[in-house]
């Protein structure tokens, strides 16, 4: 089978750091994605690794350890705009671009 | 804005009936994507198209179908449809099998 497991919810206070870990299970492994939804809006891409090691993009960083079938998104300097839900997704084949999701986690930013 | 167009917004519709969603990709996007949202399910993967052709396949149900137009635009057809059936669809395009997918608002079905 394939699985993917977060935590459903993290509270964070504004200004903090914030790590969302995902573990994965799953029959091939291409990369980990990490998408943001806000409710009722449209996912929206993050950040991508490929290969071990961090990956970062402004205020978000990714991490993976294929090893360990495990990563992380680091969220720093946390604002309230970042309350959302955030999707880690394994691409398990690199012909496609199926994604499997996880259940998300749900991050509440409050002051 | 994603660059990519989903129709309609909402949809209520009554069981047995048969819907189809419309989507319009990025320009240049040749891979178009389908995934439902459920309360209970999360994101699950439908069906991928690229460039007309169907290219990966998830647990898209039997009563569930799609294609992709010359135009690269893409419909997804739901037929005798269940109340289960009620969720958040949505669209994504890609330039390739890339991991970076672009989503679209997505439709809203509900089905009464």
């Amino acid at each position: 089978g394939q699985s993917l497991e977060q935590p459903s919810e993290v509270t964070a206070v504004e200004g903090a750091i914030v790590q969302i870990n995902c573990t994965y299970q799953t029959s091939g492994f291409y990369g980990l994605s990490w998408y943001q939804q806000h409710d009722g809006g449209a996912p929206t891409f993050l950040s991508y690794n490929g290969l071990d090691g961090l990956e970062e993009t402004g205020r978000f960083s990714s991490f993976l350890s294929r090893s360990d079938s495990y990563g992380y998104l680091l969220l720093q300097e946390l604002q309230m705009k970042d309350s959302a839900s955030y999707f880690c997704a394994v691409s398990s084949s690199s012909n496609t671009g199926k994604l499997i999701f996880g259940q998300g986690t749900t991050l509440q930013v409050k002051p | 804005d994603s660059g990519v167009t989903q129709t309609p917004k909402h949809l209520i519709t009554a069981t047995g009936q048969r819907v189809t969603l419309r989507c319009s990709p990025r320009s240049g996007d040749l891979s178009v994507y389908w995934y439902q949202q459920s309360l209970d399910q999360g994101l699950q993967f439908l069906i991928q198209y690229y460039n007309g052709e169907e290219r990966a396949k998830g647990n898209i149900l039997e009563r569930f179908s799609a294609q992709q137009f010359p135009d690269l635009h893409s419909e997804l057809n739901l037929s005798s449809l269940e109340l289960g059936d009620s969720a958040l669809y949505f669209c994504a395009s890609s330039v390739g099998g890339q991991n970076i997918q672009y989503f679209g608002a997505g439709t809203r079905l509900s089905v009464l």
